[in-house]
C-alpha cells in the first residue's frame, strides 16, 4: 500500500507554544485531511484540503495542501491542554469513480501538553 | 443524531475463538471500513465495502472476515486464524467512495488472553 510518512513521532510542548507537523508521500494525493484521536476514542476529523497550495484554517488549526501534491502539513498555535491526543494526516489518491478512493493514513504524532 | 456505533467497548476473549465485532451506521453512508490500530503503527486497513453485498481485503485481511448484507452494517469476525488479535478495531464509514473524509465509530478494544 502507499506509504504516508508523518513526522515527528511525538511531541511534548508547553501550553502556549505553537506546533507543526508535516506528512509526505511518494505519490500525488488529490486530497489530504487531518485526523484527531484522543485517547480510547475514534479520530474525529480536523480540517480537509482539495486543492494544491490551499491553505485552511479551523480555529487555532491550520493546514496546508502542499504544491507538489506530496505534502502537507498542520500547525497548531497557543497549544492548550486538550489538544493532547494522536494527530493523524490521510491522503486520497486517484480520480472520481476509481477503486483508488481509499484514504491512506499516516502513523500518527502523539502531542502531550504541559500545562 | 446520525453516526456509527461499534460494540462492544471491550472484549475479551480466550485464545483460539473466533469473536464477532459489530459496526452500524445510520448515515445513509455507501462506504465502510475496518482498520486496526496497534500503538506507533497508525491506522492500517482490514476490509472495506464500497457498496451492499460486496466488499474487498484491505492491507491486513489474513485472518479476519467480513459480510456486508445490509447497508447499515458491516461486521467484521476475527478468527482463530489471526495470530495477534488483541488490538484497537476501528470502524469507519463515507457517504461513496469517491467522498474523501470518513466518519470514524469509537472503536472496540479486543483483548486475547
Amino acid at each position: 500500500g502507499q506509504q504516508l510518512n508523518q513526522s515527528p513521532q511525538s511531541m511534548f510542548i508547553q501550553e502556549g507554544e505553537d506546533v507543526s507537523m508535516n506528512c509526505t508521500s511518494s505519490s500525488i494525493f488529490n486530497t489530504w485531511l487531518w485526523y484527531k484521536q484522543d485517547p480510547g476514542e475514534g479520530p474525529v476529523l480536523l480540517i480537509a484540503l482539495y486543492k494544491a497550495g490551499e491553505l485552511t484554517s479551523n480555529g487555532r488549526l491550520t493546514a496546508q495542501f502542499g504544491i507538489t501534491r506530496k505534502d502537507s502539513f498542520l500547525n497548531i498555535s497557543a497549544s492548550i491542554p486538550s489538544d493532547v491526543g494522536i494527530y493523524f494526516c490521510a491522503g486520497q489518491l486517484g480520480d472520481r469513480g476509481s477503486t483508488l478512493g481509499r484514504l491512506y493514513f499516516g502513523r500518527g504524532t502523539q502531542l502531550t501538553v504541559w500545562p | 443524531d446520525g453516526g456509527i456505533t461499534q460494540s462492544p467497548k471491550y472484549l475479551f476473549r480466550k485464545e483460539g475463538q473466533n469473536v464477532t465485532l459489530s459496526c452500524e451506521q445510520n448515515l445513509n453512508h455507501d462506504a465502510m471500513y475496518w482498520y486496526r490500530q496497534d500503538p506507533g503503527q497508525g491506522l492500517r486497513l482490514i476490509y472495506y465495502s464500497q457498496i451492499v453485498n460486496d466488499f474487498q481485503k484491505g492491507d491486513i485481511a489474513e485472518g479476519y472476515s467480513v459480510s456486508r448484507e445490509k447497508k447499515e452494517s458491516f461486521p467484521l469476525t476475527v478468527t482463530s486464524a489471526q495470530k495477534n488479535p488483541t488490538a484497537f478495531y476501528l470502524c469507519a464509514s463515507s457517504i461513496d467512495r469517491d467522498t474523501p473524509g470518513y466518519t470514524f465509530g469509537s472503536g472496540t478494544r479486543l483483548t486475547v488472553v
